[in-house]
């Protein structure tokens, strides 16, 4: 089974300019989760989908973050314009969510690491 | 709100000792706890996760956890430590929904 692929795995950009991630989940997750994980910290939700819709984005930044699940499969998160805090790990996470409610596992993907200069 | 705590931001043992990683967390609700391990470069690898039943819980590569109620703690052990398990331990509760808050993490370290 294929875990869950995100790109790129690295990019550096200077602030203010914008930036994009692409994440793809594990084949039949219904629930996807962005996570920002900043250097020495552990990850923090950023916003979470089920199927297309979204379940939770209380802790997107949405004047600079937006995020998209187009057909209820891959994911988009964008930011623009960045800032210097916005260097961090971010990492995509996908869970089957049969109904168990929050005992389903999340399978992380290997996270694109943003430098914003 | 659920939060939880990780005491130790960096443990080093010897290899072949005992592995023991802490956590405490807090929960307005019944926890459903999680152990991850991240090595350099990768994403997040479940090693066990505590929903219900049994306190003493087993995961992969020869860890456990022990779920106590009475000291809200699920501490990471495993009785002898090798070389691979050099990484970065992070633990994580249930939020309101079903994402994962997690603690700000444990790097371990294990010398020859």
């Amino acid at each position: 089974e294929a875990g869950v692929a995100q790109s790129p795995r690295y990019k550096i950009i200077e602030k203010r300019q914008s930036v994009a991630f692409w994440c793809n989940p594990i084949s039949g997750h219904a629930t996807l989760y962005w996570y920002q994980q900043i250097l020495g910290q552990g990850p923090k939700l950023l916003i979470q989908f089920q199927n297309n819709g979204v379940v939770d984005d209380s802790q997107l930044p949405k004047d600079r973050f937006s995020a998209e699940r187009l057909k209820g499969v891959d994911s988009t998160l964008k930011i623009q314009p960045a800032k210097l805090e916005d260097s961090a790990v971010y990492l995509c996470a996908s869970s089957l969510d049969l109904g168990v409610y929050g005992t389903d596992t999340q399978y992380f993907g290997p996270g694109t690491r943003l430098t914003v200069l | 709100a659920q939060s939880v705590t990780q005491l130790g931001s960096h443990v080093s043992v010897s290899e072949g000792a005992l592995v023991l990683l802490r956590c405490n967390y807090s929960s307005s609700v019944p926890p459903y706890l999680f152990w991850y391990v991240q090595y350099p470069n990768q994403g997040l690898q479940l090693l066990l996760k505590y929903t219900t039943g049994a306190t003493l819980v087993k995961g992969i590569n020869g860890f456990e956890a022990e779920f106590k109620k009475s000291e809200t703690s699920f501490h990471l052990t495993k009785p002898s430590a090798h070389m691979s398990d050099a990484a970065e331990y992070f633990c994580a509760v249930r939020g309101a929904g079903t994402a994962l808050i997690f603690g700000k993490g444990t790097t371990l370290s294990v010398s020859s």
